[in-house]
């Protein structure tokens, strides 16, 4: 079967401190990924996306960035955290079928 | 721009109840629709998937529905627990473009023993 991993579970960044979360699957091969994030109050945002390998669209154009390494890997970067990136970040992945997602547990990060 | 509303924001109800959960998206042209819990500092769980052609899906207590002419879908729980206490979200695919999901803001349950 299918799991899908985020790590770490929660982080505490200082401002201006770069930034690496990390998403891996298992059990499935060419996933598309995707980044979100969900803000207190609001809804979740689709950050990135990727249907392959070094292939990354952004939705939302802002400091962070992601990159796909490995096929089965997605990781979000910053160079510099803003207070605005606080938040609950999921990573989540589908299939080439029926296009439905699967979604991680999460990471929390606090940005001070 | 696909918009996802979902209603009520809130609902608290006593065990046993049955409910329903309500969607309604603008654009109608989608390829499916997903109904997602979310516990409190969890991930997304997937509930149920409906293609655009269907009607209804089914899990156990879960029943959804989708009238993709009128831009709706219903979330119906019977025989509500406790343990459905949760965020309900739903969230739509387009039928043509980027595979990403427009998302409703969500309907918080409260279900009380």
């Amino acid at each position: 079967s299918q799991t899908i991993h985020q790590w770490p579970a929660t982080l505490v960044q200082p401002v201006g401190s770069p930034l690496s979360l990390e998403c891996t699957v298992e059990g499935t091969s060419n996933p598309n990924l995707y980044w979100y994030r969900q803000a207190a109050g609001r809804g979740l945002q689709l950050l990135f996306y990727s249907v392959g390998i070094g292939q990354i669209s952004s939705e939302v154009p802002q400091n962070l960035s992601a990159s796909r390494p490995q096929d089965r890997q997605f990781i979000l970067s910053s160079k510099k955290l803003l207070l605005s990136d606080s938040g609950f970040y999921l990573c989540a992945w589908s299939g080439q079928g029926n296009n439905e997602q699967f979604f991680g547990p999460g990471t929390r990060l606090t940005v001070l | 721009k696909q918009e996802v509303t979902q209603i009520p924001a809130a609902l608290s109800v006593p065990e046993g109840e049955n409910l329903v959960l309500n969607c309604s998206f603008t654009d109608s042209a989608i390829y499916n629709l997903q109904w997602f819990r979310q516990d409190p500092g969890k991930g997304l769980t997937s509930l149920l998937l409906i293609q655009s052609s269907q009607r209804e899906q089914t899990s156990g207590r879960l029943n959804a529905s989708l009238d993709k002419s009128s831009g709706r879908s219903t979330l119906y729980i019977a025989a509500s627990q406790p343990g459905d206490s949760a965020t309900y979200l739903c969230a739509v695919l387009p039928a043509s473009g980027y595979s990403t999901l427009t998302f409703g803001k969500g309907t918080m349950l409260l279900v009380s023993p």
